[in-house]
């Protein structure tokens, strides 16, 4: 079966712009889950959503927002780009939401590039 | 900050050689997880270990988990090139279901 789908694989935005990054979990996943990774600050948690809820948050700023369709997928969206924000953001998918069972599938993430 | 910490930051061996990577965490958890890392591609889920457990296997893989000093370790036997990859523990807080990471173990498997 397909994996974790995230698109796009990069992108290049120019500071104070906003982004919009997708996600599209295994068939059958409810459960959406957004990571941020960068060189200093490691796999930072950022908002999980179950049944188009947002469930959980991380401690990042208003302007890194959220949401989940009736199909699963789900966006996240990021307003006034800061050069900070340069990252990889990984998608994870599972069946449910926690107590976690059998660990997260990851998409491939998006490269996002602040200049 | 990061729950856990990852010990050694970085290793290097040659193939057919055992790797250890080591990963401490500070609160009570659900379970702990291991997942690899290419070339800052996504994560692959490796092994799941939960609370209640103390040693688990997957193929070469090896995890054992001691909840008293709050530590895991994750044992890869007979290395491969392959295996060259960074490496991290994750816990998932019994307060949540959210993964807290590790800061990583980058190992390296030469030829």
């Amino acid at each position: 079966k397909a994996g974790v789908t995230q698109t796009p694989r990069y992108l290049i935005k120019t500071r104070g712009q906003q982004v919009t990054l997708s996600c599209s979990p295994i068939s059958g996943h409810r459960s959406v889950s957004w990571y941020q990774q960068t060189p200093g600050q490691g796999l930072q948690f950022l908002f999980e959503y179950f049944s188009e809820t947002q469930r959980n948050k991380g401690n990042f700023p208003g302007r890194f927002s959220g949401r989940q369709f009736s199909n699963s997928r789900s966006e996240m969206n990021v307003s006034t780009l800061e050069l900070g924000d340069s990252a990889l953001y990984l998608c994870a998918s599972s069946l449910a939401r926690g107590p976690i069972v059998y660990g997260y599938t990851f998409g491939s993430g998006t490269r996002l590039t602040v200049v | 900050s990061q729950q856990g910490e990852e010990d050694p930051q970085a290793l290097s061996i040659q193939e057919g050689e055992n790797a250890t990577m080591n990963c401490s965490y500070k609160t009570s958890i659900n379970n702990l997880q291991w997942y690899r890392q290419n070339s800052g591609r996504g994560l692959v889920h490796l092994i799941l270990i939960r609370s209640n457990e103390r040693e688990k296997h997957s193929g070469r893989l090896r995890v054992t988990l001691d909840t008293s000093k709050k530590s895991s370790s994750l044992l890869i036997t007979a290395s491969r090139a392959a295996d060259t990859a960074s490496y991290f523990c994750a816990t998932d807080l019994t307060s949540g279901s959210r993964l807290t990471f590790g800061e990583g173990t980058q190992l390296t498997v030469n030829p």
